[in-house]
């Protein structure tokens, strides 16, 4: 595997079901990243996670819990999500920490979430 | 906090015509831009960025893009396009100037380049 993977690429989940996303790179970076991409809308960061410590929380609601056992390694835990909520999430990496100026960040796949 | 503004929402073009897709961004002191690309059920994959020095940047597929300070714009140009450039495109900044948000993207809605034979 090369680069940033996101498992699974497809997720339905009813508002009462708690799943989990994860997202793994192998490019060897310090900074991760959860983006919620909705139709129509800017791409939205919600977490930013330097050395396996989150630096940022963009006013995401606890439905939305984010994990990070290593800097290879991100997680985004669901629960009791809203119909709202259903996007597609993107996981990203970059090399210097967050807030490094002008550092590339690179994207998974992304999954694509439906709330029942 | 930066926006950004892509003033075009779909862009029409067919195959082997030249192609701009526009960009401004609302801040006037120095910053970062970038361009994103993202084919169909695929992340977004970096175009090109501009950091500082020439004000014309060239990325990758043939693509480029001037930065224009006066104008706060970074509208992004291809002289002939193929069908595989058909993508959803996403300009974005980063302002160095805003403390514990540095370096944090901001990103514009996105601009679907469809490229017909």
């Amino acid at each position: 595997e090369t680069g940033v993977t996101q498992t699974p690429r497809h997720l339905v989940m009813g508002m009462t079901n708690k799943k989990s996303l994860k997202c793994e790179q192998h490019l060897g970076h310090n900074a991760m990243y959860w983006y919620k991409q909705s139709a129509k809308k800017p791409l939205e960061l919600m977490f930013v996670y330097n050395f396996k410590e989150q630096t940022e929380n963009n006013s995401v609601p606890s439905r939305f819990s984010p994990e990070c056992p290593n800097s290879s390694h991100l997680f985004l835990h669901l629960h009791t999500l809203q119909p709202e909520d259903s996007a597609l999430y993107l996981c990203a990496s970059s090399q210097k920490a967050a807030g490094a100026l002008g550092d590339t960040q690179y994207f998974g796949p992304g999954t694509r979430l439906t709330v029942l | 906090a930066q926006s950004v503004t892509q003033l075009d929402s779909q862009v029409p073009v067919f195959e082997e015509a030249p192609v701009e897709l526009r960009c401004n961004y609302s801040s006037s002191v120095s910053v970062y831009l970038f361009w994103y690309v993202q084919y169909p059920n695929q992340g977004l994959q970096l175009l090109l960025k501009y950091l500082s020095g020439s004000t014309l940047v060239k990325g990758i597929n043939g693509f480029e893009a001037e930065f224009n300070k006066s104008q706060t714009s970074f509208h992004l140009r291809k002289p002939s396009v193929h069908i595989s450039d058909t993508a959803e495109y996403f300009c974005a900044v980063s302002d160095p100037s805003r403390g514990s948000t540095l370096g944090r993207l901001y990103f514009g809605r996105g601009t679907q380049l469809t490229v017909w034979p």
